[in-house]
């Protein structure tokens, strides 16, 4: 069974340009995150989709950072303009049900965007 | 705001060696404990999940007790291998919550 995809593995941009992470989640798996870890802190949620619906995105600054779940499958993550303080691994994980609260999270390999 | 503390944050052991850190949590309205493991470059792998005050869970040669009474879990690898060498993150799972808190990760290394 293949695990969570992301891409890109690894993207460097300069800052003000836009990026944009890409997961796929496991085939069957209602419940996707996306977590942002900054160096030397674990991993912190930004927003949490149950099938297509965002019901907790209350860590994603909203000015500058935008996610989407179409069809409840895949998801993007979007910054625009990217800072320099953007600069960390963007982790993506889903879980089979929709109550994460026992579920084991699978994780992604993650995404570590530098900004120059 | 919750805190989740790891200790220590890094380890460097020899091939063979016993190790134990500590995971601590807020010891009221718990509901869940989850361990990973992270090797570099890859993905967090799931360890455990833990529920219940008492509890123990094995793999292998990693094991962890929860204590939920007094807001700490322990994970315990026996005879550490270089394969070992990773980072090992603990989240709390408050009540009424559907949000993991993480701590911020214990390095294991393992020199051969």
């Amino acid at each position: 069974e293949a695990g969570v995809v992301q891409s890109p593995r690894y993207k460097i941009i300069e800052k003000k340009q836009p990026v944009a992470f890409w997961c796929n989640p496991i085939s069957g798996h209602n419940t996707l995150y996306w977590y942002l870890q900054n160096l030397g802190q674990g991993p912190e949620l930004l927003i949490r989709y149950e099938n297509e619906e965002a019901v907790d995105d209350s860590q994603l600054p909203k000015d500058r950072f935008s996610a989407e779940r179409l069809k409840g499958v895949d998801s993007t993550l979007k910054i625009q303009p990217a800072e320099l303080g953007d600069s960390a691994v963007y982790l993506c994980a889903s879980s089979f049900g929709t109550s994460g609260r026992t579920d084991t999270q699978y994780f992604g390999p993650g995404t570590r965007l530098t900004v120059l | 705001i919750l805190n989740v503390e790891q200790s220590p944050q890094s380890l460097h052991v020899q091939e063979g060696d016993s190790t134990n850190f500590t995971c601590s949590f807020p010891s009221s309205n718990f509901y869940a404990l989850h361990w990973y493991r992270w090797e570099t470059a890859k993905s967090p792998e799931a360890l455990f999940v833990m529920t219940l005050n008492g509890d123990e869970k094995k793999k292998g040669r990693i094991s962890a007790t929860l204590n939920t009474k007094e807001g700490y879990s322990y994970l315990y690898i026996k005879g550490s291998q270089p394969e070992d060498s990773a980072t090992y993150l603990c989240a709390f799972l408050q009540g009424g919550s559907e949000k993991l808190v993480f701590g911020k990760g214990m390095k294991l290394t393992v020199n051969p």
